[in-house]
């Protein structure tokens, strides 16, 4: 049951253009979203995180935008930067289960220059 | 370095041996989660642990694996009899105990290779 989705396996965006990386969920329980980034042979890095009664949230170059109604968030990335060359996790907590985390595949971003 | 620690970093076993991985969590973090992930797919949850204390084990295999988190030292996930189907990169997660929703801090991950 994948409850957490990115359709996208990968992504590639010239460099100084916008990223925008999707995610889509299905549990309706779900009142918190995050953004993971990670490098190859490296642990995920916290990004950036939504809470649902907020329809966006800005750090710096990331924003996070989330559309309850779709069950579907993004991630905007302006400019990108060749070192946000990595790949990208969606994840949720899932608050009622100890708040695991239920993640998607991930977005592979190659950031050209 | 105040991070999520995990040793050893690069692990291989051959069949049917023994691999243990460890994990000291954030200083001030007493939560500690486990997550697995295989190749080309996203980290699945495994165990969620607070000191002395397993919270949910859900989504740990019914046999040979393991996972406790001492009151001193570091949480620790046991594989036993390990076989191929067990290679994936292994990743240990900490958050404070704050009695609400906390970010959860991964560590560099365990690689583990069964040949």
């Amino acid at each position: 049951d994948q409850q957490v989705k990115q359709n996208s396996p990968s992504l590639s965006v010239q460099e100084g253009r916008i990223s925008i990386l999707n995610c889509d969920y299905t549990n309706s329980m779900f009142d918190y979203f995050l953004w993971y980034k990670k490098y190859p042979a490296e642990g995920p890095t916290f990004l950036i995180s939504i809470s649902s009664i907020k329809d966006k949230n800005e750090d710096g170059r990331f924003t996070v935008f989330l559309n309850k109604s779709a069950k579907h968030l993004s991630l905007h990335i302006v400019p990108s930067q060749p070192g946000d060359s990595a790949v990208y996790f969606c994840a949720a907590p899932h608050m009622e289960y100890g708040n695991k985390l239920v993640f998607g595949a991930g977005t592979i971003l190659r950031v050209k220059s | 370095n105040a991070g999520v620690m995990q040793n050893p970093r690069h692990l291989v076993r051959r069949r049917g041996q023994e691999a243990r991985l460890r994990c000291s969590p954030m200083k001030g973090h007493s939560h500690v989660y486990w997550y697995r992930q295989l190749p080309e797919e996203g980290l699945k949850f495994m165990v969620y642990l607070q000191k002395e204390n397993i919270i949910d084990e859900s989504g740990m295999p019914k046999e040979r694996f393991s996972a406790e988190f001492p009151k001193e030292g570091p949480s620790i996930l046991r594989i036993q009899q390990v076989v191929r189907g067990d290679s994936a990169a292994y990743f240990c997660a900490s958050s404070p105990d704050s009695g609400g929703w906390e970010t959860q801090y991964f560590g560099p991950g365990t690689r583990l290779l069964v040949l």
